[in-house]
């Protein structure tokens, strides 16, 4: 089993629409996460940072923690075209342990 | 947030040759950066971790004598990769570690060609 494991998708959503993400991680000591958004041909981008249980809202995202199942989501609120793009979780344990993304396709 | 630059963005060399790229975190100290190797269409492949002042540590499978690091200062990491050859050629990122948060922020990438 991957320490960090994400459906790889695509993920297709009509534009205005919430697009959900997830992440799901067999270390229970894991305390803290990140979402990376990655356009093609471009280098991840840090959008989220989370460590509590619970949500952390940025905008028109939100990222949910959730330690006693062991899984990590982040939300998309009113979808853009410009939100297409891969997202990628990732543990810091002293060097990031990234899941393999999650490719997103938001259609206008 | 925080920036971190690479040089050159994209690069071109013949087989045999050497290329130095270049990692700097502006804004910022980063005791530790990380390389990244990233080939069409795959997830991020993280190929060393570099600690100013100290030896890289490489993944399993990453040649040392390869892809030579060098973290001289706290916002300054090298990667060389040395005689290089067309397998070789793929987007190479770093990120760094910010020291104050330990977020940890990427580099806009590196565009190697080797013909």
């Amino acid at each position: 089993q991957k320490e960090v494991e994400q459906n790889s998708g695509p993920l297709s959503v009509p534009e205005g629409a919430i697009a959900s993400l997830n992440c799901t991680y067999s270390d229970r000591g894991s305390q803290s996460f990140f979402w990376y958004r990655q356009y093609s041909g471009k280098s991840p981008e840090l959008i989220m940072f989370i460590y509590s249980n619970g949500d952390k809202e940025d905008g028109r995202f939100t990222a949910q923690l959730n330690k006693a199942s062991q899984y990590v989501s982040l939300l998309i609120r009113d979808s853009q075209p410009s939100d297409s793009a891969t997202y990628l979780c990732a543990s810091p344990r002293g060097k990031l342990i990234f899941g393999q993304g999650t490719e997103l396709s938001v259609k206008p | 947030g925080a920036v971190v630059s690479q040089h050159p963005s994209w690069v071109i060399c013949k087989s045999g040759t050497s290329v130095k790229i270049e990692c700097r975190s502006l804004d910022f100290q980063a005791t530790t950066m990380f390389w990244y190797r990233q080939f069409p269409k795959q997830s991020l492949m993280l190929m060393a971790t570099s600690n100013e002042g100290s030896k890289a540590t490489y993944e399993q499978g990453v040649e040392k004598d390869k892809f030579l690091i060098n973290h001289a200062s706290l916002t300054l990491s090298t990667l060389t990769v040395t005689s290089a050859h067309p397998e070789d050629s793929s987007f190479y990122i770093c990120s760094a570690e910010d020291r104050a948060s330990y977020e940890q922020y990427f580099g806009p990438g590196t565009r190697l060609t080797v013909t």
